[in-house]
């Protein structure tokens, strides 16, 4: 199948500077990612969906101001945590969507995460 | 109630047991993923389903489109499949994951 990368896989920050996370599709091309994040012992919920060559939609209640999502290319999101606190660690994973043609056919497949740790 | 439910949430089992997890949605989906997520937070993908049964060595996943429900089994189970394992499901009307809250495997040698 195909795949998707994340990098880091892990990162530890000071707080108040910046991180940024990347999402790759590694062998198919993404118009649309996402974007979720798991607290500990949580479940993973959707902070934005990222569509390449336009502005990404964030879900009610995620600042896009301090989570700026930028899909420059097919292949590529990344999601940067600006100015960032201790409550901003968490683990952070994207998906990319891959279309089939014509047929409206699609598959998701998820990156392996990012660890982020605010200190 | 949350879209998506998965039950249970902590199962532990001796090794060479037979596991089933269950996960039942609520909303219109596209397809269904089971995923693995280990300790350390990284996550691997297991199954996607629309539709009938898969299998991929020891794991079988099956879905019910008209119930809405699909079970996730384990037959020989051994100590490595310890973990969480997280159903979720996509959405037909914008592709969106829903996630379920994950069940919490443990597999006593």
């Amino acid at each position: 199948g195909a795949v998707v990368s994340q990098h880091p896989s892990w990162v530890i920050c000071k707080s108040g500077t910046s991180v940024k996370i990347e999402c790759r599709s590694l062998d198919f091309q993404a118009t649309t990612m996402f974007w979720y994040r798991q607290f500990p012992k949580q479940s993973l919920m959707l902070m934005a969906t990222s569509n390449e060559g336009s502005k990404a939609t964030y879900e009610q209640g995620v600042e896009k101001d301090k989570f700026l999502i930028n899909h420059a290319s097919l292949t590529l999101s990344t999601l940067t945590v600006t100015s960032a606190h201790p409550e901003d660690s968490s683990f952070y994973i994207c998906s990319a969507l891959e279309w089939w043609g014509a047929s409206g056919y699609n598959e998701q497949f998820f990156g392996p995460g990012t660890r982020l740790t605010v200190l | 109630k949350n879209e998506v439910e998965q039950s249970p949430q902590n199962l532990t089992a001796q090794e060479g047991e037979f596991i089933t997890i269950n996960c039942s949605y609520s909303v219109g989906i596209s397809a269904l993923h089971w995923l693995q997520q280990h300790p350390g937070g990284g996550i691997v993908s297991l199954f996607m389903l629309s539709s009938g049964k898969k299998k991929h060595g020891r794991l079988i996943a099956t879905i019910n489109i008209q119930e809405k429900h699909s079970s996730l089994h384990i037959t020989a189970s051994h100590p490595r499949d310890s973990a969480v394992y997280i159903c979720a499901v996509i959405m037909d009307s914008n592709y969106q994951l829903i996630w379920g809250a994950g069940t919490k495997l443990i597999i006593k040698p």
